[in-house]
């Protein structure tokens, strides 16, 4: 089962931000948080991760909590294309098999 | 251009076939996956394989088999045991803990 809460859908002004709220109170001190998003038919796409530090890159920002049981991925300035399922995922990668546990996701509609 | 890919992008299957679907990757990453998608679903892990001649069980192995022969390659072969293969199948490598997927191949009974 998954280990993380997200909501099912959520709406987005074009232009705007988009902001992802995800709920992992169980993670453990060596699980990193990761961030998928899978657009239709299409194998999911990586997007950020991190462990305690925020973090950015070219897609997204990643907000850890300071007691690392809530995050929130930032897509600064959504548009159209960015409408997809987007999934956050806790992963400890040292030594285990290595299975991404994906859960339902949240299914980000960006309207014109 | 680097990256996964799998072909075909849409593959029929006879009832008693075996097919066999394609992973191909040339990012130099060990680790290799497998992961089935059925509609509305998460992934579920079929086989992964950290290392070239080596390859472990995932949550939903049976009816399924792979070879790890060479680096760049980690064919699936869906068998006549898999009783429910219609699903999404999704390949995908890794250089230390960032998972990175193919297109995805789309499997259908006739």
């Amino acid at each position: 089962d998954a280990k993380t809460t997200q909501p099912p859908s959520m709406d987005c002004a074009e232009g705007r931000a988009a902001n992802l709220p995800c709920n992992h109170s169980t993670i453990s001190g060596n699980e990193y948080v990761y961030w998928y998003r899978q657009i239709h038919s299409q194998g999911p796409q990586y997007i950020i991760h991190g462990l305690k530090n925020n973090e950015t890159n070219e897609m997204a920002s990643l907000i850890i909590t300071e007691d690392r049981k809530s995050s929130t991925l930032i897509l600064p300035h959504a548009t159209l294309r960015d409408t997809a399922v987007y999934y956050c995922i806790v992963f400890y990668y040292g030594g285990s098999q290595g299975n991404l546990i994906f859960g339902k996701g949240t299914k980000l509609s960006v309207k014109p | 251009d680097g990256g996964i890919t799998q072909s075909p992008k849409y593959l029929f299957r006879k009832e008693g076939q075996n097919v066999t679907l394609s992973c191909e990757q040339n990012l130099n990453h060990d680790a290799m996956y497998w992961y089935r998608q059925d509609p509305g679903q998460g992934l579920r892990l079929i086989y992964y394989s950290q290392i070239v001649n080596d390859f472990q069980k995932g949550d939903i192995a049976e009816g399924y088999s792979v070879s790890r022969e060479k680096k760049e390659s980690f064919p699936l072969t869906v068998t006549s045991a898999q009783k429910n293969p219609t699903a999404f199948y999704l390949c995908a490598s890794s250089i230390e803990e960032t998972q990175y997927f193919g297109p995805g191949t789309r499997l259908l009974v006739l």
